[in-house]
């Protein structure tokens, strides 16, 4: 079975500029997350969508990151513009549903630098 | 809201037993997950809890009791591959994971 797909996996940026990353979930799987990891800390749940609806956004910077997942599968995440605390590891992870023994998959993360 | 507490570090020696402990405090619980992640890698599943006790599952056990919102993790036989952060994560009713900062492991021969 393929796991969590995600791309690219290293960007750098300078700060203001845009960019864009791609997850594709365990196929099945209804519900994405999209988790930032700053170095030393654990991941920070930004969003959360069950199929293509948003179950939670309530961390998500919303003045700059937008996030979509269209068709219920795939999903992109975007920062504009970004800023220099934005540089971190952006995960993405799915499960079957939100259930209480539904394990998170995560994917390898995009290393994202600004500059 | 969650908060999730566990030690920032923790060194052991090779082949020794060593116990992670993580205290929370949540508003709903629907179940407790620990994860490894190796330096640089995604973080990998290890165990889950939703009932007080003990799960076993080969070297690594994992413990929960609701009522004093506490949880660890014992890990057994160490090896130098087990060095790694291992994070404590708790999911809500609404089905929302928060995690704690993790807690670096080094395994020394």
């Amino acid at each position: 079975e393929a796991g969590v797909a995600q791309s690219p996996r290293y960007k750098i940026i300078e700060k203001r500029q845009s960019v864009a990353f791609w997850c594709n979930p365990i196929s099945g799987h209804a519900t994405l997350y999209w988790y930032q990891q700053i170095l030393g800390q654990g991941p920070k749940l930004l969003i959360q969508f069950q199929n293509n609806g948003v179950v939670d956004d309530s961390q998500l910077p919303k003045d700059r990151f937008s996030a979509e997942r269209l068709k219920g599968v795939d999903s992109t995440l975007k920062i504009q513009p970004a800023k220099l605390e934005d540089s971190a590891v952006y995960l993405c992870a799915s499960s079957k549903g939100q259930g209480g023994t539904d394990t998170q998959y995560f994917g390898p993360g995009t290393r994202l630098t600004v500059l | 809201g969650q908060n999730i507490d566990q030690p920032t570090e923790m060194t052991a020696t090779e082949g020794a037993i060593v116990q992670i402990n993580c205290t929370y405090q949540t508003s709903g619980f629907n179940g407790l997950f620990w994860y490894q992640q190796h330096a640089g890698e995604a973080p990998t599943f290890l165990s889950y809890n939703v009932l007080d006790g003990l799960e076993e599952k080969g070297r690594f056990s994992s413990f929960l009791s609701r009522s004093k919102g506490y949880s660890y993790l014992l890990l057994k036989e160490l090896q130098m591959k087990d060095s790694a952060s291992y994070l404590c994560a708790v999911r809500s009713n609404a089905g929302k994971s928060t995690f704690g900062d993790g807690t670096t492991l080094t395994v020394k021969p």
